[in-house]
């Protein structure tokens, strides 16, 4: 069965920082991981998403890196602003599942100037 | 491209009521989602269609809750009657197909008085 935690459950900056967000997940036998931001009374949004063969993937100022043998995954945000407080989740998906995502509960991330 | 569109935004019912929401998910991706989102959760998938048939309902109460998606294109969720423990932001997704990224709506808010 799938489950994914997400450390921290919420954060605090000045704007500027770098920033790593945690998420774990304990079956190893996922052929890719998604990451998605949600903002207030929004829906989400797909940031990145790592397929299992790659380590790691960019955009921009995120990069989010796949560690299957260990079960985690980090989104690293390099010099952080103020636009970029929201919620940030992981997904993992199900083995055996068409697609199916388990997510995590996010990380609540506010930047302030 | 145009994304998922949802509606309506927010609603407001007693419980025991009945309550539908529709989906319309972009041209062309095969798989819809709906999913659940308590607040301070992750979605939890409720339903998930391929085309027009389901793929996955393992966690859909159907007791109360049903969902069909017409001509493998828009879908209606439905709960009858409402409980307040229904109360949550319902999500629709959907994505071209297998390992894709997933494209959300901005939801529905479901208040249950």
């Amino acid at each position: 069965k799938q489950e994914v935690t997400q450390i921290p459950a919420a954060l605090s900056v000045p704007e500027g920082e770098n920033l790593v967000l945690n998420c774990s997940f304990t079956d190893s036998a996922i052929y890719n991981l998604q990451w998605f931001r949600q903002d207030p009374g929004k829906g989400l949004t797909s940031l990145l998403l790592i397929q299992s063969s790659q380590r790691e993937q960019t955009s921009g100022r995120l990069n989010a890196s796949l560690d299957k043998s260990s079960g985690r995954s980090t989104l690293y945000i390099a010099a952080s602003q103020p636009g970029d407080s929201a919620t940030y989740l992981c997904a993992a998906p199900v083995s055996g599942g068409y697609n199916k995502l388990i997510f995590g509960a996010g990380t609540r991330l506010a930047v302030h100037p | 491209e145009a994304g998922v569109a949802q509606s309506p935004r927010y609603k407001i019912i007693e419980k025991r009521q009945s309550v539908a929401f529709w989906c319309n998910p972009i041209s062309g991706h095969a798989t819809l989602y709906w999913y659940q989102q308590i607040l301070g959760q992750g979605p939890k998938l409720l339903i998930q269609f391929q085309n027009n048939g389901v793929v996955d309902d393992s966690q859909l109460p159907k007791d109360r809750f049903s969902a069909e998606r017409l001509k493998g294109v828009d879908s209606t969720l439905k709960i009858q009657p409402a409980k307040l423990e229904d109360s949550a932001v319902y999500l629709c997704a959907s994505s071209p197909g297998y390992g894709q990224p997933q494209h959300f709506g901005d939801g529905t808010r479901l208040s249950i008085l």
